[in-house]
């Protein structure tokens, strides 16, 4: 079956370095995401992306947060100033469609920032 | 985004039928109601999904009332690899580039031999 894989599974960076967090989504998939879940909290979405552009973003996913699909098959999240509270869980997500589709995350990334 | 609430824990034998309650009161006519779970160090899984009538697949039942203001995720034989948080989910069928989900604190289940 296919799968959304994710690297690297663990990352520790100190604060102020960027990091950039990396994603496969499933191969015939069109619609990609980021969620994140801080250590015991909910699973928060950040970012959705369609047809090469941000179509939905949440209040945490401000300027220091971008997204790119830099070839055919990565979907990458950057972080370009880590700060201690962007240490969590970072899910990347993908879907055939919008609306009903289900969505397929990945087993995510530990980002840990010292 | 209209709100869900599901009980904090819920604990089931193995090899016995659990259900998982969700209330939406405040849910609108073209909310559809999904089920995600997380298992342990996992990522969230991709459960069912409904609209008005009850549904089937090969993980789960899902039971939506009459007046849609609450649901029931059903699990017929619980096994230890069910352990798990449930999250109930309200969405639009249609948005704009996507569909986001926005995750409660879910059910966690307890599964025991």
């Amino acid at each position: 079956e296919p799968e959304v894989t994710q690297t690297p599974s663990h990352q520790v960076t100190q604060m102020g370095q960027e990091v950039i967090l990396r994603c496969v989504p499933i191969s015939n998939h069109l619609y990609f995401y980021w969620y994140r879940q801080i250590l015991g909290q909910k699973v928060e979405f950040l970012v959705s992306f369609y047809n090469n552009e941000i179509s939905e973003k949440s209040e945490i996913f401000d300027d220091q947060f971008s997204v790119e699909r830099p070839d055919g098959s990565n979907f990458t999240l950057k972080i370009r100033s880590t700060k201690l509270e962007d240490s969590a869980m970072y899910f990347c997500a993908s879907s055939e469609g919008q609306g009903l589709y289900e969505q397929y995350f990945g087993p995510g990334t530990r980002l840990t920032v010292t | 985004d209209a709100k869900t609430t599901q009980p904090n824990s819920m604990e089931s034998n193995e090899e016995e039928p659990v259900h998982l309650p969700c209330n939406h009161s405040t849910i609108s006519g073209t909310d559809y109601i999904h089920w995600y779970r997380q298992l342990p160090s996992q990522g969230p899984e991709y459960v069912i999904h409904g609209l008005t009538s009850n549904v089937n697949n090969r993980m789960a039942s899902l039971a939506i009332a009459e007046d849609r203001k609450s649901s029931t995720l059903i699990l017929h034989r619980a096994t230890l690899r069910d352990a798990a948080v449930y999250y109930c989910i309200l969405s639009g069928s249609f948005t704009g580039g996507g569909n986001k989900l926005t995750f409660g604190t879910g059910t966690q289940l307890k599964v025991e031999l």
